[in-house]
């Protein structure tokens, strides 16, 4: 059963600092891994997809890659914002049905 | 381009009372459909998914049951809602191997 592990749990930063959360995972056959961005109550906003045969993908400030035979993703989040504030989720997809798994995110803040 | 629409956004139920959340996507065919529940300090737990029309596969046994009628449309239910159904219900759609789009959510308070 694919199990995802996100790094750090929580993180609070003063703003302009450069970021890196972390994703693991246990079973490196996966379709894809996505990166989420979650207001609180809100739904969940995708950031980056990285397909399987990808090793990065990047979008403004932020920046994914993807190191399958590890079973680890890093987040790059830029010269941090205030705006940034969040809960950040990994999600990988893998099993016949393509069912995306979670970790439990990062809870970030950054503060001006 | 594709949408997902779910409702009601919050909802506030008593004990034993019966539960009924929708969701539908539009401009798309054939999506795979999920349903997350993620409680308080807890990660998203998939509850149902479905690959087709009538077809719906269940995660984790408990006191909720899933329906897709049309193809995009995916229903969760309750016939009566316990204390431990509180939490964020969270929709989902997916197509091939792209990546999953999610609604807004729908906030269930059982009291």
């Amino acid at each position: 059963k694919q199990e995802v592990t996100q790094i750090p749990a929580a993180l609070s930063v003063p703003e302009g600092e450069n970021l890196v959360l972390n994703c693991s995972f246990t079973d490196s056959a996966i379709y894809n891994l996505q990166w989420f961005r979650q207001d609180p109550g809100k739904g969940l906003t995708s950031l980056l997809l990285i397909q399987s045969s990808q090793r990065e993908q990047t979008s403004g400030r932020l920046n994914a890659s993807l190191d399958k035979s590890s079973g680890r993703s890093t987040l790059y989040i830029a010269a941090s914002q205030p705006g940034d504030s969040a809960t950040y989720l990994c999600a990988v997809a893998s099993g016949g049905s393509y069912i995306p798994t979670f970790g439990r995110g990062t809870s970030l803040i950054v503060h001006p | 381009s594709q949408t997902i629409h779910q409702w009601p956004a919050t909802l506030v139920q008593p004990v034993g009372s019966p539960l009924s959340l929708e969701c539908t996507v539009e401009g798309t065919s054939n999506p795979n459909l999920y349903w997350y529940r993620q409680a308080a300090g807890r990660g998203l737990q998939l509850l149902f998914y479905s690959v087709g029309i009538g077809q719906i596969s269940s995660e984790v046994p408990q006191n909720l049951s899933a329906s897709r009628p049309q193809d995009r449309q995916f229903i969760l239910s309750s016939k009566k809602l316990l204390l431990s159904d509180s939490g964020f219900y969270l929709c989902a759609w997916r197509l091939g191997t792209l990546g999953a789009f999610f609604g807004q959510g729908t906030r269930l308070t059982v009291v």
